[in-house]
């Protein structure tokens, strides 16, 4: 059981704008930023947003994110076939003094 | 180029002990903070450890508290993490992933390809 929830799956065909949400609890997203990681099938997670909303270079801005109270989402607009991928949110959550993630969206571009 | 490489992973049966090692190129080891965060098989991302730049601050998961010990040597530029006690539910894919900050908040930058950690008798 993740401390941060997300939903399992989503899906989208080639265009559509998809969103993946994450909720968390005032120790964790209520209390820290929220970053997001995918992972595509076989590698290792690679950082996707960070501090709520930011973009590291080289991620298009086709992927925005946002945070409001104790939940946060991510939005991929244009979806493509190479977004397949399994997507994670993470916070720090204060009361655990651990790292949090979400138990992770398997996205899937029909 | 960032780089970190995990090593050290293998079969060890319940009760054995691994100690993995990460090793980190292309950049200045010792200004970051680093983790080990796992995946057991076909499951989800799991915090594992955090070490502070100097060695001197450390913190674990409940998980693995009292069993597993992070540990670096900055001049060596090389993160390790000591398994004791190990339990089937240990096994994972253990990444090394370094923490960069902005304005005091922190994220996982850059992560390693990880290493295969079975626990099996």
């Amino acid at each position: 059981q993740s401390v941060l929830t997300q939903p399992p799956s989503a899906s989208g065909t080639p265009g559509q704008r998809v969103t993946i949400s994450c909720s968390g609890s005032n120790s964790n997203i209520g209390y820290s930023i929220v970053n997001w990681y995918h992972q595509l099938p076989g590698t290792a997670p690679k950082l996707l947003v960070y501090r709520n909303n930011q973009r590291p270079s080289g991620v298009p801005d086709r992927f925005s994110a946002s945070k409001s109270g104790t939940s946060a989402s991510l939005a991929i607009s244009g979806l493509q076939s190479e977004d397949e991928a399994d997507y994670y949110c993470s916070s720090y959550d204060g009361s655990l003094r651990a790292w949090v993630f979400g138990g992770g969206t398997r996205l899937t571009v029909l | 180029e960032v780089q970190l490489m995990e090593s050290g992973g293998g079969l060890v049966q319940p009760g054995g002990s691994l100690r993995l090692s990460c090793a980190a190129s292309g950049f200045t080891f010792s200004s970051f903070e680093m983790h080990w965060v796992r995946q057991a098989p076909g499951k989800g991302l799991e915090w594992v450890s955090y070490i502070g730049i100097s060695g001197s601050n450390t913190n674990y998961a409940d998980s693995v508290k009292g069993r597993f010990t992070i540990s670096r040597d900055n001049a060596k530029n090389s993160l390790y993490l000591q398994m004791n006690s190990l339990r089937a539910e240990d096994t994972a894919v253990y990444y090394c992933a370094r923490e960069a900050r902005y304005n005091g908040d922190g994220y996982f930058d850059f992560w390693g390809r990880g290493t295969l950690v079975t626990v099996s008798s």
